[in-house]
């Protein structure tokens, strides 16, 4: 069976300093993944996807970044946190070339930007 | 215009009680459909896929009216346990469109 992990749960760190949050899926090759963002209150924002290595497509413009190192492994970056990027990152994952098919999502990390 | 608006709630019904959500989505062109629940500080968990027939499993019922571009959700004999946001989801430009959730309370 498949299985997404992703670390840090849990993460604060002051404004301007550097971020990374890794996502690993498990158990099917070639996924596709995504990072999310939910803010307090709000919806979930697609942030990025990717449906290989290498390959990243960006929803919305911002200090943030992913790359995909490997097949299962989906980073997501900041050089220079905002106050703003506060929230609950998911990673997710679907099967390949199934883009508008169901997605199966990590635990998260709760980021707190201070 | 919001790809999928959902109304957010909160609901808040008594045990047993029967509850149902309505959500409508923007683009005409979507083909997939699901409903998601997210429990406090959780993540997502898929409830169901929603298909052109409707389909039922155990105390909750999908549909999807293509023409009116919604989806709803039916859920019978609420437990306490049903407590939770529910996402509403639809394919679109973007590989899924999220709505914000409408958030479920059942009381005993």
């Amino acid at each position: 069976s498949q299985t997404i992990h992703q670390w840090p749960a849990t993460l604060v760190q002051p404004v301007g300093s550097p971020l990374s949050l890794e996502c690993t899926v498990e158990g099917t090759s070639n996924p596709n993944l995504y990072w999310y963002r939910q803010a307090a209150g709000r919806g979930l924002q697609l942030l990025f996807y990717s449906v290989g290595i290498g390959q990243i497509s960006s929803e919305v413009p911002q200090n943030l970044s992913a790359s995909r190192p490997q097949d299962r492994q989906f980073i997501l970056s900041s050089k220079k946190l905002l106050l703003s990027d506060s929230g609950f990152y998911l990673c997710a994952w679907s099967p390949s070339g199934g883009e508008t098919d169901t997605q199966y999502f990590g635990p998260g990390t709760r980021l707190t930007v201070l | 215009r919001k790809e999928v608006e959902q109304d957010p709630g909160p609901f808040n019904v008594p045990e047993g009680a029967t509850v149902a959500f309505n959500c409508t989505y923007s683009n005409s062109a979507s083909q997939s459909f699901f409903w998601y629940r997210q429990d406090c500080r959780k993540e997502p968990k898929l409830l169901m896929s929603v298909y052109s027939s409707g389909n039922e499993d155990g105390r909750f019922t999908a549909q999807l009216n293509r023409a009116s571009q919604y989806i709803s959700l039916l859920i019978r004999d609420s437990k306490l346990s049903d407590s939770a946001t529910y996402l509403c989801v639809a394919s679109g430009n973007t590989p899924l469109v999220f709505g914000k959730g409408t958030r479920l309370s059942v009381i005993a």
